[in-house]
């Protein structure tokens, strides 16, 4: 199955800043088409942010962005919110079994 | 607007199966991947498999899963089911349905952009 290792662990960072988090997989997805970025606040079910590695989903700011390929994606959030502080997953479905990142913790600092 | 409800047992005893089901309302249950994942702290997000109503009816599982677990469509009652049986205290989990498919700009993408709130159930005697 294709591991998806999301670095860092954590980031802290101050409102207005821009946070660029990481998701490397261990073999190379398919097709960018099928990779995922997803947001998770505490109590919630995750929310989808990007799909196809750089589309946003329907009603997300502009301040997300994705993009990469192979085996090499990022999420970048230009200037932080404070409705952004949670945990971002990225997911790929190119290869069964669709497989998660283990997650990246957005904190405020 | 599609919503999602998962509803069934939150305590289920080891070696017994567990059965949740996805009420889907709002929308149609046709032309998607239903697909369940579950989250517990130790093992992070887990997609368990799915059911396609799109093109040709099938099912897809998690290799690790497969040999316990069922998903089912109902269309008349718009609804998934999954099924998971000889339980142990390792299938203690949140579980989540969500709809697996994004149209846009002519084409379809995998991406789960619907979910329901998440049931959680505990395997315990």
């Amino acid at each position: 199955e294709i591991v998806l290792t999301q670095s860092p662990g954590t980031l802290s960072l101050s409102p207005g800043e821009r946070a660029t988090l990481s998701c490397r997989a261990s073999q190379s997805v398919s097709n960018s088409n099928y990779l995922a970025w997803y947001q998770q606040k505490p109590g919630q079910a995750p929310r989808l942010l990007i799909f196809a590695a750089s589309k946003r989903a329907t009603g997300v700011p502009d301040r997300f962005s994705g993009s990469g390929s192979g085996t090499d994606f990022s999420l970048t959030i230009s200037g932080l919110e404070p409705e952004d502080f949670a945990v971002y997953y990225c997911q790929q479905s190119g290869t069964s079994p669709w497989t998660f990142g283990r997650g990246t913790k957005v904190e405020s600092k | 607007q599609v919503q999602l409800q998962e509803s069934g047992p939150g305590l289920v005893k080891p070696s017994e199966t567990l059965s949740l089901t996805c009420t889907v309302s709002g929308g149609s249950i046709s032309d998607y991947y239903w697909t369940w994942i579950r989250q517990s702290p130790g093992k992070g997000l887990e997609w368990i498999g799915y059911f396609s109503s799109r093109g040709n009816i099938n099912t897809k599982y998690n290799p690790s899963l497969e040999s316990r677990v069922t998903i089912s469509l109902d269309t008349s009652q718009n609804q998934i089911s999954l099924n998971l049986t000889s339980v142990t205290a390792a299938d203690t989990a949140h579980y989540y349905c969500a709809r697996d498919g994004v149209a846009a700009g002519g084409a379809f993408y995998y991406g789960m952009d619907v979910w329901g709130r998440g049931t959680l159930v505990t395997v315990s005697s």
